[in-house]
């Protein structure tokens, strides 16, 4: 087993439309949890950063992480078609300060049509 | 990408040559990561630096080769290109905004084709 699994994809949904993705994982020291969003040809960019477990909310963007079920989620709403772009969930044991190691799963396409 | 470039941004080479990529950072970060990127696999480590001269192998180090000889230079070399190395490498550096050291920004990639 991977350490993180994430939904296989691709993923279209029409414009408006609530999205969730999801990661599960395997590893209990994990405790800082990351959404990246990737567009085409371009690096990933940091979405959403959330340490042990909760939600954090921003703008139309929703993280959970439950601990207990070592299972993250990024929820979109209001989906848009500048939300079309690869999601990755990532996810590292360590402190602030120390190396950043991060674990990625192998991310989700998604296309919002309009 | 502010703060992180890559050279060059695409490449084609032959089997059996050497390719050498450049990741550059004006952040002064101790900590410097090469990643590469594949259909089905995601982003998988190769190799990171933790200061000059010191780094370290990731899951997927074979093949690779890295060097660390100044703070804002981290290099990635390909001793001899094998089509299984066409990819698409990302180099990190630590943090972004209020988030700390816990999050990677990533430069813009440098995208290798091996013939």
């Amino acid at each position: 087993q991977k350490e993180v699994e994430q939904d296989p994809g691709p993923l279209s949904v029409p414009e408006g439309a609530i999205v969730s993705l999801n990661c599960t994982y395997s590893n209990s020291a994990f405790q800082y949890f990351m959404w990246y969003r990737q567009y085409s040809r371009k690096g990933p960019e940091l979405l959403m950063y959330t340490y042990s477990s909760g939600n954090k909310e921003d703008g139309r963007f929703t993280a959970q992480v439950d601990k207990s079920s070592k299972y993250i989620s990024l929820f979109i709403r209001d989906s848009q078609p500048s939300d079309s772009a690869t999601y990755l969930c990532a996810m590292s044991a360590l402190e602030a300060g120390a190396n950043s190691k991060l674990t990625f799963g192998k991310g989700i396409t998604l296309s919002v049509r309009p | 990408d502010a703060g992180i470039t890559q050279s060059p941004r695409h490449k084609v080479t032959e089997t059996g040559t050497p390719v050498t990529l450049r990741c550059h950072q004006t952040e002064n970060h101790r900590y410097m990561y090469w990643y590469r990127q594949d259909p089905g696999h995601g982003l998988r480590l190769i190799h990171y630096s933790y200061g000059v001269k010191d780094t370290d192998k990731g899951e997927v180090s074979d093949g690779y080769s890295v060097s660390r000889s100044k703070t804002e230079d981290f290099l990635l070399t390909l001793e001899s290109a094998t089509s299984s190395q066409t990819s698409v490498y990302f180099c990190a550096i630590p943090g972004q905004g209020d988030t700390g050291a816990n999050v990677l920004t990533f430069g813009a990639g440098s995208r290798l084709t091996v013939l």
